[in-house]
């Protein structure tokens, strides 16, 4: 069965570095999103992105991050210059269409900044 | 925004026990999920569920969209059954985004 994959599982990193999340949406998927969740918080909506630009993005989604589609099959999540509370699990997921479908989701990326 | 409740959120429960979690939420969907978060994190897909009724193996779920909620209901529950469990909606009118409710935390004790 086509899954989202996400690299790496779990990343630590300096406050002030520069982390790049990525993931490998289902190949067919056209709209492409990064969730996260603080631990022990609900997920949270950052940003969604179709046709190599953003359709979306909420509050949270300030302008250290970013996200690109680098190639035909990578989407990535950049975030400029961590602070401790981006320490999150972020999630990717992505559908087929907007509006309606079923969205598949990634085993996440725990981030942990100190 | 949209609003999405679930209740109860925390359960515990025997081995062999049923649960009924609920989702409310405040507005017309299009699109409803349930998700379990396993111990390690991940976001485990359970159903696809706009509306009607779905079965797989020991976990159902109902959503009746007119009055906005949805259930999801675990039979003979096993110690792996444990975690949390999410609903999120997308609005009907409303861009293409998932919006996830608090989650209810189940313990299954052997």
């Amino acid at each position: 069965e086509p899954e989202v994959t996400q690299t790496p599982s779990h990343q630590v990193t300096q406050m002030g570095q520069e982390v790049i999340l990525r993931c490998v949406p289902i190949s067919n998927h056209l709209y492409f999103y990064w969730y996260r969740q603080i631990l022990g918080q609900k997920v949270e909506f950052l940003v969604s992105f179709y046709n190599n630009e953003i359709s979306e993005k909420s509050e949270i989604f300030d302008d250290q991050f970013s996200v690109e589609r680098p190639d035909g099959s990578n989407f990535t999540l950049k975030i400029r210059s961590t602070k401790l509370e981006d320490s999150a699990m972020y999630f990717c997921a992505s559908t087929l269409r907007g509006q309606g479908p079923e969205a598949f989701f990634g085993q996440g990326t725990r981030l942990t900044v100190v | 925004g949209i609003q999405v409740e679930q209740s109860p959120p925390d359960l515990i429960l025997q081995e062999g026990a049923n649960s009924t979690l609920r989702c409310n939420f405040s507005d017309s969907v299009n699109n409803l999920q349930w998700f379990h978060q396993n111990p390690w994190g991940q976001l485990i897909n359970l159903f696809y569920i706009p509306s009607g009724t779905k079965q797989n193996g020991r976990l159902s779920a109902t959503t009746v969209a007119t009055e906005r909620y949805s259930l999801l209901y675990i039979s003979s529950s096993q110690t792996t059954d444990s975690g949390v469990y999410f609903c999120a909606v997308e609005l009907t009118f409303g861009n293409e985004k998932l919006t996830f409710g608090t989650g209810t935390r189940l313990t299954i004790i052997p």
